[in-house]
């Protein structure tokens, strides 16, 4: 079974452009989440999504920020127009159900944001 | 405020040497999880502890939950170079992981 996947990897742009995260969240799984490790500081939580519906988006920091997954599969993360304390890891997770026993979030190896 | 933080914040032993990880959070928990992040890669999940549990073991890895200090430590034993990594604790106060700043550590063979 494939994991969950995202792509770039690595992403260098310049203040004020724009970029698009991806997140492909392992089949069959409702739940999808973007974390966000800055630089030396924990990892927060951005946002999760039930399947095309935001559940909770109280992580996103400001309105640069847009999140979506169309159709309930991948998830998009756009960064527009993107400063330079926006550099830092980006995380999907995906997990299977809203039951008590789907603990478990399973992540993506992340994409590293620089902006410079 | 962060609801997980472990300490140290980083950690240097020799290959073989065991390791201990602590962590502290602030709120009441129904388990609290360990990953474990490799340099360029993605978290891995490694052990859950649930908060009728005290003590919880696999493999080469050991943890330990004290939830009236609302604390847990993570062991690792006869510790190997490939456990070189940053080690995080978290929790799920609502519906989403809460992560401390991790323990970064460092195996040397």
């Amino acid at each position: 079974e494939a994991g969950v996947t995202q792509f770039p990897s690595h992403s260098v742009i310049e203040k004020g452009q724009t970029v698009t995260l991806r997140c492909d969240p392992i089949s069959g799984h409702d739940n999808l989440y973007w974390y966000r490790r800055v630089m030396g500081k924990e990892i927060k939580f951005l946002l999760h999504f039930v399947k095309e519906s935001k559940q909770d988006e109280s992580g996103m920091p400001n309105n640069r920020f847009l999140a979506e997954r169309t159709g309930g599969t991948y998830s998009t993360l756009k960064v527009q127009p993107a400063e330079l304390e926006d550099s830092g890891v980006y995380f999907c997770a995906s997990s299977h159900g809203l039951t008590s026993s789907s603990y478990e979030q399973y992540f993506g190896p992340g994409t590293r944001l620089t902006v410079t | 405020s962060q609801q997980g933080e472990e300490d140290p914040q980083a950690l240097s032993i020799q290959e073989g040497e065991n390791a201990t990880m602590n962590c502290s959070y602030k709120t009441s928990i129904n388990n609290l999880q360990w990953y474990r992040q490799n340099s360029g890669r993605g978290l891995v999940h490694l052990i859950l502890i649930r908060s009728n549990e005290r003590e919880k073991h696999s493999g080469r890895l050991r943890v330990t939950l004290d939830t009236s200090k609302k604390s847990s430590s993570l062991l690792i034993t006869a510790s190997r170079a490939a456990d070189t990594a940053s080690y995080f604790c978290a929790t799920k106060p609502t519906s989403t992981l809460t992560f401390g700043k991790g323990t970064m550590l460092l195996v040397s063979p």
